[in-house]
């Protein structure tokens, strides 16, 4: 099966600029989840949806920060306006239910300047 | 709040040698999962122990789960110098939806 599809593989924006993050899910996956991973961390919940409804979304900075998941497959994140903090990998991941193992993309690497 | 803490944070091996992790978690789980991540990729799920299981095997791979404790440890056998990556624990709890993700255990197997 093709794996979760995550695009651009690397961004670099200077900061107070916009950015959006797209992923495509593994085919037939209810579950869709954004992470943010600082370096030499670990995955940070974002957002996790159940079909294109939003599950959790308690660690999402709202004031910068949405998601949305149209017609329950893609995603996009966005990212408005960007501050140097925001610098980090963002990791998109599908799973078949809630607590199923989850199939990660490679992420984008977001750098601001 | 965060589920799985992996201990130690950092460990370096010899090539043959064996490396375990530990992972501690707060809240009943249904199933706790292993992870792996190398250096610029995603995370790569490795093995699942569901919460009435106390040990599971999967080729190098040995995870034992301690509910009681609330506890977990991964054993690799063997180590090669590909197994140099980091390694998650993740528990969906029971109740509501969450996954969250421990700091990790990055692991170096020296050739």
């Amino acid at each position: 099966e093709a794996g979760v599809a995550q695009s651009p593989r690397y961004k670099i924006i200077e900061k107070r600029q916009s950015v959006a993050f797209w992923c495509n899910p593994i085919s037939g996956h209810a579950t869709l989840y954004w992470y943010q991973q600082i370096l030499g961390q670990g995955p940070k919940l974002l957002i996790q949806f159940q079909n294109n409804g939003v599950v959790d979304d308690s660690q999402l900075p709202k004031d910068r920060f949405s998601a949305e998941r149209l017609k329950g497959v893609d995603s996009t994140l966005k990212i408005q306006p960007a501050k140097l903090e925001d610098s980090a990998v963002y990791l998109c991941a599908s799973s078949l239910e809630s607590a199923s193992p989850l199939h990660f993309g490679n992420g984008t690497r977001l750098t601001v300047t | 709040s965060q589920q799985g803490e992996e201990d130690p944070q950092a460990l370096s091996i010899q090539e043959g040698e064996n490396a375990t992790m530990n992972c501690s978690y707060k809240t009943s789980i249904n199933n706790l999962q292993w992870y792996r991540q190398n250096s610029g990729r995603g995370l790569v799920h490795l093995i699942l122990i569901r919460s009435n299981e106390r040990e599971k095997h999967s080729g190098r791979l040995r995870v034992t789960l301690d509910t009681s404790k609330k506890s977990s440890s991964l054993l690799i056998t063997a180590s090669r110098a590909a197994d140099t990556a980091s390694y998650f624990c993740a528990t969906p709890p029971n109740t509501g939806n969450q996954f969250y993700f421990g700091t990790g255990t990055s692991l170096t197997v020296i050739p």
